[in-house]
């Protein structure tokens, strides 16, 4: 079974440009999930996918940060214009099922973002 | 909103000896608490979880104990091997999932 898919991989861009993230969730699961991992420190929940609709953006700094699940598959996370404390691993998960964040969350590799 | 703490935040031990990691909670309402694995350069790996209803649960040489009164939850690794090296996180889930901080593993050879 294939795993999260993310790209790129790594970024790196100058404050005030804008940057996005793509992800692919496992096959069949309905819920995504966004994180931001900041160097030292364990992951932040940015925002969570039941199919397209959203469950949970509290954390997502809505003033730059963006993200979409168009069709309930893929996703995109999306910064504009970004700031030099935004750079962090942004790392995409997914779960079968569930809007209780009780299920399984299987992450991908994530996206090392460096802003200059 | 769930607070997680976790401990010690590094630990090193000698290869073939035990490792126990350490987390406490805040929300009563936690349910599902999870121990991810993450290595250099990638993404958490899901280790062992437990749910609210359990209070041990055993996966070959990794263990996961859960005291709900207590409200902390402990991850055990047994004849530990250099490949154990890692970070590793738990995180506690009432509905969205909290993580700790880390604690880097060094097994020594």
């Amino acid at each position: 079974e294939a795993g999260v898919a993310q790209s790129p991989r790594y970024k790196i861009i100058e404050k005030r440009q804008s940057v996005a993230f793509w992800c692919n969730p496992i096959s069949g699961h309905a819920t995504l999930y966004w994180y931001q991992q900041i160097l030292g420190q364990g992951p932040k929940l940015l925002i969570q996918f039941q199919n397209n609709g959203v469950v949970d953006d509290s954390q997502l700094p809505k003033d730059r940060f963006s993200a979409e699940r168009l069709k309930g598959v893929d996703s995109t996370l999306k910064i504009q214009p970004a700031k030099l404390e935004d750079s962090a691993v942004y790392l995409c998960a997914s779960s079968l099922a569930g809007t209780s964040g009780s299920y399984e969350q299987y992450f991908g590799p994530g996206t090392r973002l460096t802003v200059t | 909103g769930e607070n997680v703490e976790q401990h010690p935040s590094t630990l090193s031990v000698q290869e073939g000896d035990s490792a126990v990691i350490k987390c406490t909670y805040s929300d009563s309402a936690s349910n599902y608490f999870p121990w991810y694995k993450q290595e250099l350069g990638k993404g958490p790996q899901l280790i062992i979880d437990i749910r609210s209803n359990v209070g041990e649960k055993k996966d070959q040489r990794i263990a996961v104990t859960l005291n709900k009164t207590a409200k902390h939850f402990s991850l055990h690794i047994t004849e530990t091997q250099p490949e154990d090296s890692a970070v590793y996180f738990c995180a506690a889930s009432p509905n969205d999932m909290r993580f700790g901080a880390g604690t880097r593993l060094t097994v020594k050879p």
